[in-house]
């Protein structure tokens, strides 16, 4: 299994402020990576897709990109509404894996 | 729009069987176009994917969870549902049944429902 390694686990930062969360895949593979937004209590939201796409809706501070092994998310000026937990997911054709998330706090 | 919905028991004993179902609107479980998911998270950790089905029953499961999960779809009443058998309290989480898009993203989440294995 392709296991995906996430880091850092947690990233103090200020509003307006770049921020970058990259996830490591234990091998290359060539599938797609997605990113998440999940907030306390609530169900997950995606936010990238197929590696860099913006699902419809996410504001465009949000961006991805990578290939191979590793791969990130941005962030271009963090907005309080941004103060959430992020994870990545991996796909290929055996499984799906997510990373083990990011918390992002308030610096 | 579309909609999941998760419903079952809030408590189950150990050794016993953890039954869920997800009911849909708005998209149906008999297009090929989506896979249907089981997703979760034990309290104040990361996400799990359990497993899929897709319309015509076939199904892909987590290695790590495999060999006591069945997924299966009901298209007539337009729902999936999820059995982990021999539950112990490592499978106290928050369960997720979710729509896998045509590019294996998961676009539409259920609330999500806790499930707690206790005596």
């Amino acid at each position: 299994d392709v296991q995906m390694t996430q880091f850092p686990s947690t990233l103090s930062a200020s509003v307006g402020d770049r921020v970058t969360i990259t996830c490591r895949a234990s091998q290359s593979f060539s599938g797609w990576l997605a990113w998440y937004q999940q907030k306390l209590g609530k169900a997950p939201k995606v936010l990238i897709y197929k590696t860099s796409s913006l699902q419809s809706g996410v504001p465009s501070r949000f961006s991805g990109s990578g290939s191979g092994t590793d791969f990130t998310l941005t962030i271009s000026s963090l907005q309080p509404d941004d103060f959430a937990t992020y994870y990545c997911q991996q796909y290929n054709d055996y499984s799906r894996a997510f990373g083990q998330g990011t918390k992002v706090e308030i610096k | 729009q579309v909609q999941l919905q998760e419903s079952g028991p809030g408590l189950v004993k150990p050794s016993e069987t953890l039954s869920l179902t997800c009911t849909v609107s708005g998209t149906s479980v008999s297009s090929g176009l989506y896979y249907w998911s089981w997703i979760r998270q034990p309290p104040g950790k990361g996400l799990e994917w359990i497993g899929y089905v897709y319309y015509n029953g076939d199904t892909k499961y987590s290695p790590s969870l495999k060999s006591r999960v069945t997924i299966s779809v009901d298209t007539s009443k337009n729902l999936f549902s999820l059995k982990l058998t021999s539950v112990t309290a490592a499978d106290t989480a928050v369960y997720y049944c979710a729509r896998e898009a045509a590019v294996y993203y998961f676009d539409y989440w259920g609330q999500g429902t806790l499930v707690t294995v206790s005596s």
